[in-house]
């Protein structure tokens, strides 16, 4: 149980474009999921945590209006990259739990490997 | 930086021997989890230990928590080639929404 599937795993696209990452939660509602970003040979960072029906808490240093996270249902949470650029190139993992206030692991995503060029 | 630090950053032995990973952290936790990841994948949850727990084991897995010491260590008994992987450590700050902090992690490699 507990499966979080992360779409698309590989993209490619041009520098200025927009790209949209999706990630579900195949078999339970996520009231919260979590944004990371991982930068190769290193650790995860949280970029924000995204609650269901409102507004995504971003970390110190995070643009809002570059990441733009929204989390529609208890089943989705989607990451949009704003006109990227080369430098937003990097690995994006998801993972959700059942929300706030329970000790439990997270699930995470396959992540998504983002080339701008 | 809250980020935990691990070490060793990198691991290697040969199948059938023991493996351990050590992380150290900053700040007080509510429980602290340890994470596999295979290359350019997602992480995978190994094990969850209480702040109010000292040791817990999972097949081969074995954690330990010193609290007094911001400390825990990871211990892989009899390793595999398939346990090739990093290896993170993650703290939960007791915020509420258990947000994650994760450590610098260790690359593992195990030989046939």
């Amino acid at each position: 149980g507990a499966v979080v599937s992360q779409h698309p795993s590989w993209v490619i696209c041009k520098s200025g474009t927009s790209v949209k990452i999706e990630c579900r939660s195949l078999d339970f509602q996520a009231t919260t999921m979590f944004w990371y970003r991982q930068f190769p040979k290193q650790s995860l960072m949280l970029m924000a945590t995204s609650n269901e029906g409102s507004k995504a808490t971003y970390e110190q240093g995070v643009e809002k209006d570059k990441f733009l996270i929204n989390h529609a249902s208890l089943t989705l949470s989607t990451l949009t990259v704003t006109s990227a650029h080369p430098e937003d190139s990097s690995f994006y993992i998801c993972s959700a739990n059942y929300g706030p206030y329970r000790v439990q692991p997270q699930h995470f995503g396959d992540g998504t490997r983002l080339s701008i060029l | 930086s809250q980020q935990g630090e691990e070490d060793p950053q990198a691991l290697s032995i040969q199948e059938g021997e023991n493996a351990t990973m050590n992380c150290s952290y900053k700040t007080s936790i509510n429980n602290l989890q340890w994470y596999r990841q295979n290359s350019g994948r997602g992480l995978v949850h190994l094990i969850l230990i209480r702040s109010n727990e000292r040791e817990k084991h999972s097949g081969r897995l074995r954690v330990t928590l010193d609290t007094s010491k911001k400390s825990s260590s990871l211990l892989i008994t009899a390793s595999r080639a398939a346990d090739t992987a990093s290896y993170f450590c993650a703290t939960d700050l007791n915020t509420g929404f258990q947000k994650l902090v994760f450590g610098t992690g260790t690359r593992l490699l195990v030989s046939p």
